[in-house]
């Protein structure tokens, strides 16, 4: 079992619509999670990231983390093209330090 | 506010050759990881540096190897290249007092091709 889990997609919506991204991850020690964008050839962006189970709301984001269930997801609202990239989910796990244990990513396209 | 900055950004070298890879941290951050992605997959934790030493180590050969200096600036040294080396390797840096996220910023990357 991978440490940490995506669909790699990719997931296709409509301008507008709301894009679920979801992530799952084994070890139930781990401590904060986090979003990440990846536009094709660049470098990951930091989008959001949470360590308390329930909701954390900013801007058009919303990640959800459910630590019992060991899933963590992002909400895009009012998705745009410019969302178009691929979204990785990592975890931060108990006893390292801020070593981060990354999923293989989701590819995500929003189209007009 | 300086971001996260990375040289070079692209490099080709050959089987068996030496590279080394500089990173300097976001303004204020003090810890240094470094990170390999091959194509189609995420970021692989190599190892992380803090007050100069290595503080954790990923699952990465010995041919891997790093340094930080007292400006918090960071190399990655990859000796006898192998073709599975290519990848980007990213930077990424953090702030060890904090308590919460410790959230990690990542600089732009430095894509390496062994031919």
């Amino acid at each position: 079992q991978k440490e940490v889990e995506q669909n790699s997609g990719p997931l296709s919506v409509p301008e507008g619509a709301i894009a679920s991204l979801n992530c799952t991850y084994s070890d139930r020690g781990s401590q904060s999670f986090f979003w990440y964008r990846q536009y094709s050839g660049k470098s990951p962006e930091l989008i959001m990231f949470i360590y308390s189970n329930g909701d954390k709301e900013d801007g058009r984001f919303t990640a959800q983390l459910n630590k019992a269930s060991q899933y963590v997801s992002l909400l895009i609202r009012d998705s745009q093209p410019s969302d178009s990239a691929t979204y990785l989910c990592a975890v931060r796990v108990r006893g390292g330090y801020n070593k981060l244990i990354f999923g293989a990513g989701t590819r995500l396209a929003v189209h007009p | 506010d300086a971001g996260v900055t990375q040289s070079p950004t692209h490099l080709i070298k050959t089987r068996g050759q030496q590279v080394t890879l500089r990173c300097s941290p976001k303004s204020g951050h003090d810890t240094v990881s470094w990170y390999q992605q091959a194509l189609g997959q995420g970021p692989q934790f190599i190892f992380q540096y803090y007050e100069e030493e290595e503080r954790q180590r990923g699952n990465f050969p010995d041919r891997f190897s790093g340094h930080q200096f007292p400006n918090y600036s960071s190399e990655l040294n990859v000796n006898a290249l192998l073709l599975g080396d290519s990848a980007l390797y990213l930077c990424a840096s953090s702030l060890a007092a904090r308590r919460d996220g410790y959230e990690q910023y990542f600089g732009p990357g430095t894509r390496l091709t062994v031919t």
